[in-house]
């Protein structure tokens, strides 16, 4: 079946050091489409990214993720991190075109220290 | 402005009690979905629905049943309650694959 590997539970990150979060994945389908979601303390997720063409770099709030169906991964990348950056983050996949129906990681906090 | 709103924010249920949690959304999306969150397991489909009057089973469907009875509600049962549901519910309405999630209702079952 489907899966999404985050290989980090928690990160811990300076504030104004770069932060990458790792994201790998499995599937059987062939078109995919997949997302970062971000969730601040007691806050619902919230689409944070979103990436469907191979090789093609997606930005949004300073981060910046690039699908790689090569190597079968989503990296989240910030060149400088902020302390508002802490929160959980979940890599996604969506289970085919436009259905809606994700396959979350299993997600990674992020903590940014001053 | 348009939103997803759970009801309750909060409950706690006794084992074999049956439990129901409440999702309306005011984005007029057809698809809607019900995940559960659980650390160590992330975000896991429970059920999700395309529309009025269907529902179908996601990844973790066992001891869960779904209602969609408009296109603004759609509800998730727990018929006879475990303390292994014990979890945070989201619910979600999505569109073009990104899905907008209401705040999440935290169960206890006892």
């Amino acid at each position: 079946g489907d899966s999404v590997t985050q290989t980090e539970g928690l990160v811990t990150v300076t504030e104004g050091l770069p932060v990458k979060l790792n994201c790998t994945y499995q599937t059987t389908y062939l078109t995919i489409a997949f997302f970062w979601y971000v969730q601040y303390l007691n806050e619902a997720p919230q689409v944070l990214l979103k990436s469907s063409t191979d090789n093609k770099r997606t930005e949004h709030q300073g981060f910046h993720a690039t699908l790689h169906k090569s190597s079968s991964s989503f990296h989240l990348q910030k060149s400088s991190a902020q302390l508002s950056d802490s929160a959980l983050y979940y890599c996604a996949l969506s289970k085919g075109a436009n259905t809606g129906k994700l396959t979350f990681g299993h997600g990674t906090i992020l903590r940014v220290h001053p | 402005e348009a939103a997803v709103t759970q009801s309750p924010r909060n409950k706690v249920a006794v084992t074999g009690g049956k439990v129901t949690l409440s999702c309306n959304q005011t984005n007029n999306h057809n698809n809607m979905y019900w995940y559960r969150q659980d650390t160590g397991h992330g975000l896991r489909l429970i059920h999700y629905s395309y529309g009025a009057g269907s529902t179908e089973k996601g990844d973790i469907p066992d001891g869960y049943k779904a209602s969609r009875p408009s296109q603004e509600n759609f509800s998730l049962i727990l018929e006879l309650a475990t303390p292994s549901q014990t979890s945070v519910y989201f619910c979600a309405s999505g569109a073009q694959n990104t899905l907008y999630f209401g705040a999440g209702t935290r169960l206890s079952v006892l």
